[in-house]
């Protein structure tokens, strides 16, 4: 079984396109994540939710938007898709914060705006 | 803030030649550490971690020792395979509400050529 799952693994869409990708974690953790990755593997912490509560929100356009409608998931809706949007995008769970709690990560969604 | 530093890549190895990554961390107090390894087309699995100064992580013959003195966390192994290449990222945690934020380094990719 899959511990984080996400989907889909890759969407290709046009620019000003509004998409979602999917994230479930069967792990019981209580704190879900979502992570940008760009093309020279910099990978950057965009959201965390903990317990469905919004914990961390870097600085990232507010045409991303997460949702967390229980513990076990956490989508990523994003409106208005730009080139710059282009990247693989990583949702990962921890128990209790990533203190000594490593992350579990998804296999990523390959995203691409032409 | 808080930042991860780890030695730019790509690095080329032969089989059975001895690996270092060097790593250091800015964090205040005593972060957490950790080595991540990624994959072609896969999410992050954690490598290893320590979470208190001079500890040793350590998994699949590779080991990494957390010194506060220095501030680092260099990745080990004395004999790499073609099947380690990958990227690898070195990650801290925060404190406080940055618990739940995993900071990355920029990743550094290892090829193993036969």
């Amino acid at each position: 079984d899959t511990a984080v799952s996400q989907t889909p693994k890759y969407l290709v869409t046009q620019m000003g396109n509004d998409k979602s990708i999917k994230c479930e974690q069967n792990l019981g953790h209580d704190t879900m994540y979502w992570y940008k990755q760009d093309s020279k593997k910099f990978l950057k912490i965009m959201f965390s939710y903990n317990n469905k509560e919004l914990i961390i929100n870097e600085t990232v356009p507010n045409r991303f938007s997460p949702k967390s409608p229980d513990k076990a998931h956490l989508n990523l809706h994003i409106n208005s898709l730009e080139l710059g949007d282009s990247a693989v995008y990583f949702c990962a769970s921890s128990q209790g914060g990533s203190r000594g709690s490593p992350l579990h990560f998804g296999n990523g969604t390959r995203l691409t705006v032409t | 803030g808080d930042s991860v530093t780890q030695m730019e890549g790509p690095v080329t190895l032969s089989e059975e030649a001895f690996l270092t990554i060097n790593c250091t961390y800015t964090a205040t107090g005593y972060p957490s550490l950790f080595w991540y390894v990624q994959y072609p087309g896969e999410g992050l699995q954690l490598l290893l971690k320590a979470t208190k100064a001079d500890d040793k992580g350590s998994n699949k013959g590779f080991e990494a020792t957390y010194r506060k003195e220095t501030t680092s966390f260099h990745l080990e192994k004395g004999s790499v395979q073609v099947s380690d290449s990958a990227v690898y990222f070195c990650a801290q945690t925060g404190s406080g509400a940055g618990s739940y934020q995993l900071t990355f380094g920029k990743g550094t990719k290892l090829s193993v050529i036969p």
